[in-house]
């Protein structure tokens, strides 16, 4: 069975620094991966995935995500952060060849606290 | 356009109450989602529409949850004889097709408060 790791719960930046969010997958194959972003109150929003090809991904946001097959990683990364980057991020896979649709198993998340 | 939306936000029931959370996807929309999401965790797959047709519903913890979408559009999720940790945000999303590739546009998610 597929699984995300996600680790730290919690993130804090300085606006203005990098921020970094990791994910790490267990897959038997390399699967496909997502990037939510889920803001109080509303409902979960695409970052950005990676499907097939280029495995450096832009998303939405100034973010980018990096498929690493070698080390079944893809973290989440933007250069500078601002305010309104303060959210819970979650990392999700979904295996293409096992169940015919996409049946995204999630990470349990991070808090994203970005501070003046 | 609109996005998905979910009725009600909140839902507050006693133990051993029937309640129905409504999903409206994007229109056009074939492939539906349900996803329970606890306090501190990540969402939790329920069930799959392709469609009128539940694809796929090996997330429903019990025979106490079930889910319909009579004419391949709304889609409502039933909890019978509720219990205490039935309480988490429920969440609705739907995809153009369903593939593997796709992309799910989530809704703002019904509360339930089992007291």
């Amino acid at each position: 069975a597929q699984s995300v790791t996600q680790l730290g719960s919690h993130v804090s930046v300085s606006e203005g620094a990098l921020v970094l969010l990791r994910c790490n997958y267990s897959s038997s194959v390399p699967p496909y991966l997502f990037w939510y972003v889920q803001y109080p109150n509303q409902g979960l929003q695409l970052l950005l995935k990676y499907t097939t090809g280029a495995t450096l991904v832009k998303g939405i946001n100034g973010f980018e995500a990096e498929f690493k097959k070698s080390e079944t990683s893809f973290h989440l990364t933007k250069p500078s952060a601002h305010m309104s980057d303060a959210a819970e991020y979650f990392c999700a896979v979904s295996d293409p060849m096992n169940t015919g649709f996409q049946k995204l198993v999630f990470g349990t998340g991070t808090r994203l606290l970005v501070s003046p | 356009g609109a996005g998905v939306s979910q009725t009600p936000s909140n839902k507050v029931t006693e133990k051993g109450k029937y309640v129905e959370l409504r999903c409206d996807p994007i229109s056009g929309h074939t492939a539906l989602y349900w996803y329970r999401q606890s306090l501190g965790q990540g969402p939790e797959f329920l069930i799959y529409f392709q469609g009128t047709g539940a694809a796929d519903d090996s997330g429903l913890p019990n025979d106490r949850f079930f889910a319909v979408r009579p004419e391949g559009s709304v889609s409502t999720l039933k909890i019978q004889r509720t219990e205490r940790g039935d309480s988490a945000v429920y969440l609705c999303a739907s995809s153009l097709t369903g593939l593997e590739s796709d992309t799910q546009y989530f809704g703002p998610g019904t509360r339930l408060t089992v007291l």
